[in-house]
């Protein structure tokens, strides 16, 4: 079964720890993107990454890093640097958006929920 | 600048009836695709429907349809004949053709179906 697989879904960390949340795709898509959800706020863009080796920030980069080693794997590391790291982190992947196009259809993991403890 | 608006935090509507989930949005491309994504308490993302800037007829899949209106910039979704297993976020997001490095999504309108 294809899919995109994320963990752990639960994850608690403690300041000024690094932690790192993982996220594959058997689907064969060249894009993967990191998104934090806050309660009563959409999806803001981490980071993403459009080819194996290369990556780009998104809109709310700071305190995160992430690496794109195998087109399968965007592991996304949050850092001690985030202050306020609380949040449901959701990863996605598309096909390749650079059609011409706008659609491309983007699958989604299940979600990890971060914790501060 | 790329914007996505949802005004409505919360909606209630009645099992089989219609409801309309608003938004509006914001861009500078003539070229650009929305879409309505629906998150249940687990949390996944699920794809309901997607509409072209260029398409002509609005879009329909099932029980959604997109009312798409190019000229106010709106994009709203109507699910017809509500299931109580349509309570969930329902999010609206949007990509530029050139500039297609991201989705970018709205807050999101927490829809509830009643008996």
């Amino acid at each position: 079964d294809g899919g995109i697989t994320q963990s752990p879904k639960y994850l608690f960390r403690k300041e000024g720890q690094n932690v790192t949340l993982s996220c594959e795709q058997n689907l064969n898509h060249d894009a993967m993107y990191w998104y934090r959800q806050d309660p009563g706020q959409g999806l803001r863009l981490i980071y993403y990454s459009q080819i194996v080796n290369d990556f780009q920030k998104g809109d709310i980069a700071e305190g995160y890093s992430v690496s794109r080693e195998k087109k399968e794997s965007f592991p996304l590391t949050v850092t001690s640097a985030q202050k306020n790291p609380t949040a449901f982190y959701l990863c996605a992947s598309e096909k390749d958006f650079r059609t011409g196009t706008a659609y491309t259809e983007a699958f989604f993991g299940q979600g990890t929920r971060l914790t501060v403890v | 600048a790329q914007k996505i608006t949802q005004t409505q935090p919360g909606m209630f509507v009645q099992e089989k009836e219609a409801v309309t989930l608003d938004c509006t949005y914001d861009t500078s491309d003539q070229s650009y695709g929305l879409f309505w994504y629906k998150q249940p308490s687990s949390g996944e993302m699920i794809f309901l429907i997607y509409q072209g800037s260029y398409d002509e007829q609005n879009a329909t899949e099932g029980r959604y349809s997109l009312n798409f209106q190019k000229a106010r910039k709106s994009a709203n979704l109507v699910i017809s004949a509500s299931q109580l297993g349509d309570s969930a976020m329902y999010f609206c997001a949007m990509r530029e053709v050139y500039n297609t490095d991201k989705l970018i999504f709205g807050t999101g309108t927490r829809l509830q179906v009643f008996p």
